[in-house]
């Protein structure tokens, strides 16, 4: 157990509406991701964050933004959802110089 | 470009069989692989790889890397049906560490499916 957590878990919204979705790690990893995860498309990189405040983008960043105002919460938010971000997202850490950690995923439904 | 590949991207087998998955990488300045498994939730991690010739194991899974032909094969002996999962294939950036870049590049993945 890499002590994350995702919330929510699963949740179901309809286009146009903002949305956020947080990770909570408990071990105070200085690197934390943002990834989606989609039928033919495998795992990609949202956002990740190297610090309080230091974040970079991914390689499917548009429509999302996200945030580290503290160590243990990274925040990814989709200011106007639609029906193509509907997706399992998937937060992880990298304690150690390679390896990442996820968390349990959110299931995100985009009507 | 850098790019993981993984083969087959399917597979379906009987228990007790054994099977190889296949990760073959282009990579500037490769310095690790890992393999992952993916069943019915997140990835868990399962081994990194480092040093050509030298064999990881954990249980019936083990796995190998050949950084001269650069790939790696993780392999399944006497499957069973909680084998069945996604097993994925990453590789550091090959700018993993300038500045702040700790990415990893994934591969597709293989689905395997073990029938009882």
């Amino acid at each position: 157990d890499a002590g994350i957590t995702q919330s929510p878990r699963h949740k179901v919204t309809e286009t146009g509406t903002p949305v956020t979705l947080r990770c909570h790690q408990t071990e105070n990893h200085r690197y934390m991701y943002w990834y989606r995860q989609d039928p033919g498309h495998g795992l990609r990189l949202i956002h990740y964050s190297y610090g309080v405040k230091d974040t970079d983008k991914g390689e499917v960043s548009d429509g999302y933004s996200v945030s580290r105002s503290k160590t243990e919460d990274f925040l990814l938010t989709l200011e106007s959802a639609t029906s193509s971000q509907t997706s399992v997202y998937f937060c992880a850490i990298s304690p150690d110089p390679y390896a990442q950690y996820f968390g349990p995923g959110t299931r995100l439904t985009v009507l | 470009e850098d790019k993981v590949v993984q083969s087959p991207l399917s597979l379906v087998v009987h228990e007790g069989d054994t099977v190889t998955l296949n990760c073959s990488y282009e990579v500037t300045n490769f310095r690790s692989l890992l393999w992952y498994k993916q069943e019915k939730k997140a990835p868990t991690f399962l081994f990194m790889l480092t040093s050509s010739g030298i064999e990881k194991k954990s249980g019936r899974l083990s796995s190998i890397l050949d950084k001269k032909e650069l790939f790696s094969i993780l392999n399944i002996t006497a499957t069973q049906t909680g084998d069945s999962a996604v097993y994925l294939c990453a590789v550091p950036h090959h700018y993993y560490n300038a500045g702040n870049n700790r990415k990893l590049i994934w591969g597709l993945g293989t689905s395997l499916a073990v029938n009882p």
